[in-house]
């Protein structure tokens, strides 16, 4: 079975950074993309970017570049991403979803709260 | 980028009754892929590639459109169709996602 195993939840003070990470299994970690997407309280979905793990090339949505850094480790199948400076803004559910043709398998989602 | 409005924003069905939502795209788009997610919940793959259901979808769903336009219909809508239902595009980057539309059922 394809699964996406994601981290729990953070709790971090503005102008920190968090590093979450999403464990795959059940398929060939270095054959898809493996994408970020945000979801803020009662909001709506918003993609980060993506990265493929066979040659750790990636993609970001310009909003979030030097906002996100995107790194894979293929011997642990598993892919992370690092948010820095965090604001109030970046207070968020975080989905790792592969990327086929569409996104068909999604992780659990990370809480990130940023509070002082 | 490519801007997904999607509408109605709430839609309000009874049982039994045949819904639709649509999606329309700032640009043209090669297909339209649908999640739905309820609270609480990651997204589900719901529809893929305009038209096909995804694993375990009921054939009460269906989805079409081409270009700027598309749409996800419910033949008889159940009570545990209740969700939020996102389109997103997959033709250019950024990939987006509409706003979604809430379906519930009175």
């Amino acid at each position: 079975e394809v699964q996406l195993q994601q981290s729990g939840t953070v709790l971090a003070r503005p102008g920190a950074s968090v590093k979450m990470s999403c464990k795959a299994s059940g398929y060939s970690f270095t054959s898809y993309w493996m994408h970020w997407v945000k979801q803020r309280p009662g909001q709506g979905l918003e993609w980060i970017g993506a990265i493929y793990p066979g040659n750790s090339d990636t993609s970001y949505n310009q909003k979030f570049k030097g906002k996100a850094k995107l790194t894979a480790v293929t011997s642990a199948s598993t892919a992370y991403m690092e948010l820095s400076s965090l604001t109030n803004e970046d207070s968020a559910v975080y989905y790792c979803t592969r990327g086929a043709r569409y996104f068909d398998v999604w992780g659990a989602g990370t809480t990130v709260t940023v509070s002082s | 980028q490519i801007v997904l409005s999607q509408s109605p924003a709430i839609l309000s069905a009874s049982p039994g009754e045949k819904v639709t939502m649509t999606c329309r795209a700032s640009s043209s788009v090669s297909y339209m892929h649908w999640y739905q997610q309820k609270p609480g919940s990651s997204p589900k793959p719901w529809i893929y590639a305009t038209s096909n259901l995804a694993s375990g979808v009921p054939a009460r769903f269906s989805g079409s459109g081409s270009g700027t336009s598309y749409s996800l219909t419910i033949s008889r809508v159940e009570a545990e169709d209740a969700a939020t239902y996102y389109c997103q595009q997959w033709s250019s980057n950024p990939r987006t996602f509409g706003g979604g539309t809430k379906l519930e059922i009175k």
